[in-house]
């Protein structure tokens, strides 16, 4: 299947920081890609919708300033956490559509943020 | 508004056996169904996908079934492994373009 790449998988960052996580789409392109954060056993939480060369849009409750996207190309998001604090502790994931093949989602590895 | 579930929300089996996951979704009028695999702190795999127009996908020991009128999905696994120990998630889009709804998971102990 296709290769959805996240970088980070893990990091660590002092409370009132700023965290950059990537997600990249290896072998395919996507002009779709969407931001999860899951709880500790708990399931996947859709955050926004990040678009290639438009603004993304934030699920009801997700402060947009607070969780900054960007859809910089056709194989590459990033969410920044700003101004981290110890609530933003969780694992974040990313995933994108591959076209090519029914729409099938493929995810990224996932990234754990602590904010100490 | 979307909602899934999935039952149970834990299982435990001894490995051989084969075993019945369940997913149940509100709005029937879904655009795919799509069934993952997540090991503790990692991202998520997929294992299958069933198109609204598709009753069943099939991968090696993996079985998945979709009756979109009665808002059900099944993953069936044939000869339970140890291996196979891990949270299984299913998730429906109900257009091309949407995010996925996810269900709450189950989470499976194959002993040994």
């Amino acid at each position: 299947g296709a290769v959805v790449s996240q970088h980070p998988s893990r990091v660590i960052c002092k409370s009132g920081t700023s965290v950059k996580i990537e997600c990249r789409s290896l072998d395919f392109q996507a002009t779709t890609m969407f931001w999860y954060r899951q709880f500790p056993k708990k399931s996947l939480m859709l955050m926004a919708t990040s678009n290639e060369g438009s603004k993304a849009t934030y699920e009801q409750g997700v402060e947009k300033d607070k969780f900054l996207i960007n859809h910089a190309s056709l194989t590459l998001s990033t969410l920044t956490v700003t101004s981290a604090h110890p609530e933003d502790s969780s694992f974040y994931i990313c995933s994108a559509p591959d076209y090519r093949v029914n729409t099938e989602a493929f995810f990224g590895q996932g990234t754990r943020l602590t904010v100490v | 508004k979307q909602e899934v579930t999935q039952i149970p929300a834990a299982l435990s089996v001894p490995e051989g056996e084969n075993l019945v996951l369940n997913c149940s979704f509100t709005d029937s009028a879904i655009y795919n169904l799509q069934w993952f695999r997540q090991d503790p702190g990692k991202g998520l795999t997929s294992l299958l996908l069933i198109q609204s127009s598709q009753r069943e996908q099939t991968s090696g020991r993996l079985n998945a079934s979709l009756d979109k009128s009665s808002g059900r999905s099944t993953l069936y696994i044939a000869a339970s492994q140890p291996g196979d120990s891990a949270t299984y998630l299913c998730a429906v889009k109900n257009n091309a373009g949407n995010m996925l709804t996810f269900g709450g998971g189950t989470r499976l102990m194959v002993k040994p």
